[in-house]
């Protein structure tokens, strides 16, 4: 079956811009996590949704982050006015639910800002 | 923020030999699991380890947990070319499977 997938894999931008990635989950999975990986560092949480509504937003790094699952299914992370500080892979992924087990990850979007 | 931390954090062996990472975390943990990365995008799950749990198989891979002590290790047996990857550990406070993962192990297998 499909995978967790990312649009799109790579997305350049202006300093200043606004940015959306989409990330589609496998069907059926209620909970879906965005991640952000800068270089030669391992995933950092941003935020977790489990069905329409975020259940933990804490690991946004300001609000210019925001991100929406509005029918609990595909989600968008959403930033405002980038900057070259959020440079960097992000990624998502979903689980069946927030009991706990494993993840499935999608294949990342690399943001480049310049 | 950044909970797990492996050591070492690069390694390269022979192909056939065995690769021993380790991993140490701050905190109370629900479970910690190791996922696989290449060419630095999606992760791949390896195997998850509970913390009622000492020990756990998967495959040629073995993970041990010492809670008392916080921390892990993954033993990856009879290496070949392909394990070539990044090696992460990551763990899971609260039992909702947010995740906090460390900087990787990076792992080189010589044909």
């Amino acid at each position: 079956g499909a995978g967790v997938s990312q649009t799109p894999s790579n997305k350049v931008t202006e300093k200043g811009k606004y940015v959306e990635l989409r990330c589609d989950p496998i069907s059926g999975h209620t909970a879906l996590y965005w991640y952000r990986q800068s270089l030669g560092q391992g995933p950092e949480f941003l935020i977790y949704f489990q069905g329409t509504g975020a259940a933990d937003d804490s690991g946004l790094p300001n609000d210019r982050f925001f991100a929406v699952r509005p029918e609990g299914s595909v989600s968008t992370l959403k930033i405002q006015r980038t900057e070259r500080g959020d440079s960097a892979v992000y990624l998502c992924a979903s689980s069946l639910n927030l009991a706990g087990g494993e993840q499935f990850f999608g294949p990342g979007t690399r943001l480049t800002v310049l | 923020s950044q909970q797990g931390e492996e050591d070492p954090q690069a390694l390269s062996i022979q192909e056939g030999e065995n690769a021993t990472m380790n991993c140490s975390y701050k905190t109370s943990i629900n479970n910690l699991q190791w996922y696989r990365q290449n060419s630095g995008r999606g992760l791949v799950h390896l195997i998850l380890i509970r913390s009622n749990e000492r020990e756990k198989h998967s495959g040629r891979l073995r993970v041990t947990l010492d809670t008392s002590k916080k921390s892990s290790s993954l033993l990856i047996t009879a290496s070949r070319a392909a394990d070539t990857a990044s090696y992460f550990c990551a763990t899971d406070a609260y039992g909702n499977n947010r995740l906090a993962f460390g900087k990787g192990n990076q792992v080189v297998v010589i044909p």
